[in-house]
């Protein structure tokens, strides 16, 4: 079975506050593992996935496997940053394509 | 390109009762999937459609059916409506690449139907 754990409901941050918002995960086999956004009264688009080992929007993700853990991160958090966060993961080839996701962190950053 | 539709925005409905739920993909995607989302909680996969049929489901009753049409839109169909369906239904969708049969590993979200059941 597939699982995602997203420990933190909510967190709050000052600007310019580092700032983590942890995932982990339980998987059987190699995933793929993403972080979704979603701003107030947008859509929930991709913020960025383990495989492309890119930054956006200067956030950053890296995949331990060691302790199955996608922890997103950011050295200075900007206002503009406060929304839900939701990571994710689904099965790599085959046919197991669906997302399963954790269950959120809401962050607000703080002026 | 809109990006992925989906309608009706809101929906009220009765104990009992069927509704239908409708999304359009992204322009250049073939693949649809479908999620609820509780209050509270992250989505969770209903299932997935693809070539007009479904490809995979996830632990939902057969309550919960679709329908993929030839030009890659979806429709998802909930009969005998409990309160617990009350939740935000998303509609993603993404494409298979061509030469490779590979599915892309982006979903692209609709701003999802919200169903309240009474």
């Amino acid at each position: 079975a597939q699982r995602v754990t997203q420990p933190e409901k909510l967190l709050s941050v000052f600007k310019g506050a580092p700032v983590e918002l942890k995932c982990n995960y339980s998987y059987s086999g190699s995933p793929e593992l993403f972080w979704y956004v979603q701003y107030s009264r947008q859509r929930l688009q991709l913020l960025l996935r383990h495989i492309s080992r890119e930054s956006i929007k200067g956030f950053t993700a890296d995949l331990n496997k060691g302790e199955t853990s996608f922890h997103l991160k950011k050295p200075f958090a900007q206002e503009e940053d406060s929304a839900m966060y939701y990571c994710a993961l689904s099965g790599r080839g085959g046919s197991n394509y669906k997302l399963t996701f954790g269950k959120g962190t809401l962050l607000t950053v703080n002026p | 390109d809109a990006g992925v539709t989906q309608s009706p925005t809101h929906l009220i409905k009765t104990r009992g009762q069927q509704v239908t739920l409708r999304c359009s993909p992204k322009s250049g995607h073939d693949t649809v999937s479908w999620y609820q989302q509780a209050l509270g909680q992250g989505p969770q996969f209903i299932f997935q459609y693809y070539e007009e049929e479904e490809r995979q489901r996830g632990n939902f009753p057969d309550r919960f059916s679709g329908h993929q049409f030839p030009n890659y839109s979806s429709e998802l169909n909930v009969n005998a409506l409990l309160l617990g369906d009350s939740a935000l239904y998303l509609c993603a969708s993404s494409f298979i690449m061509r030469g490779t049969g590979r599915r892309t590993d982006t979903q692209y979200f609709g701003p999802g139907t919200r169903l309240t059941v009474l």
